[in-house]
């Protein structure tokens, strides 16, 4: 079975300080992952996935396969950051792919 | 305007009384999704659908029902069944593959009394 764990459902910040949201996961075959986010009043959005490398919006996430863990990380937080953020694993199950999110972060960047 | 759309943004339902929440995109996506959405449970995943006449049960199935009939409409129904139907649902959508962007739709909040 696939599953997603936030181990935290709130984390509050100071402008400019370090953030990182945990994600832990289980699956077992070789998972996609992604980071979702929600600001006020918006769609939920892609964020970044984990096969793209890639830093969007100044936020980073490593997939660590021996921790299960694809934590989300940005050395300075800003305050346009404070949003709901979610992890979510695709995979395969009976066939089909099916999309599954953690139970969210909600970041607050405080000025 | 391309995109994923459900409607009604609210709804309000006497108990009892089947009710169904339409998803429509235009985005010619194959892979279809409907999650429910409640505070501190994130989103949690009810029905989706990969290609038309074919869906699969999510995790909390019980008490819904969906239909997959045309490729671009994926109308979910929430029975007198479902215990605790008062939520907020989200419908999204995809191309098919693990690696693929979800798209969501704008959410319907269902308030029953």
């Amino acid at each position: 079975a696939q599953r997603v764990t936030q181990p935290e459902k709130l984390l509050s910040v100071f402008k400019g300080a370090p953030v990182e949201l945990k994600c832990n996961y289980s699956y077992s075959g070789s998972p996609e992952l992604f980071w979702y986010v929600q600001y006020s009043r918006q769609r939920l959005q892609l964020l970044l996935r984990h096969i793209s490398r890639e830093s969007i919006k100044g936020f980073t996430a490593d997939l660590n396969k021996g921790e299960t863990s694809f934590h989300l990380k940005k050395p300075f937080a800003q305050e346009e950051d404070s949003a709901m953020y979610y992890c979510a694993l695709s995979g395969l199950q009976g066939g089909s792919e099916k999309l599954v999110f953690g139970k969210g972060t909600k970041l607050t960047v405080n000025p | 305007d391309g995109g994923i759309t459900q409607s009604p943004k609210y709804l309000f339902r006497k108990e009892g009384q089947n009710v169904t929440l339409s998803c429509e995109q235009n985005l010619n996506h194959d892979a279809m999704y409907w999650y429910r959405q409640d505070p501190g449970q994130g989103l949690r995943l009810i029905y989706y659908s990969q290609i038309v006449n074919d869906f699969q049960k999510g995790d909390i199935a019980e008490g819904y029902s969906v239909s997959r009939e045309k490729k671009e409409s994926f109308p979910l129904t929430v029975t007198s069944a479902q215990k605790n139907p008062t939520a907020f649902y989200l419908c999204a959508s995809s191309h098919r593959g693990l690696r693929t962007e979800a798209f969501f739709g704008q959410g319907t909040r269902l308030t029953v009394v």
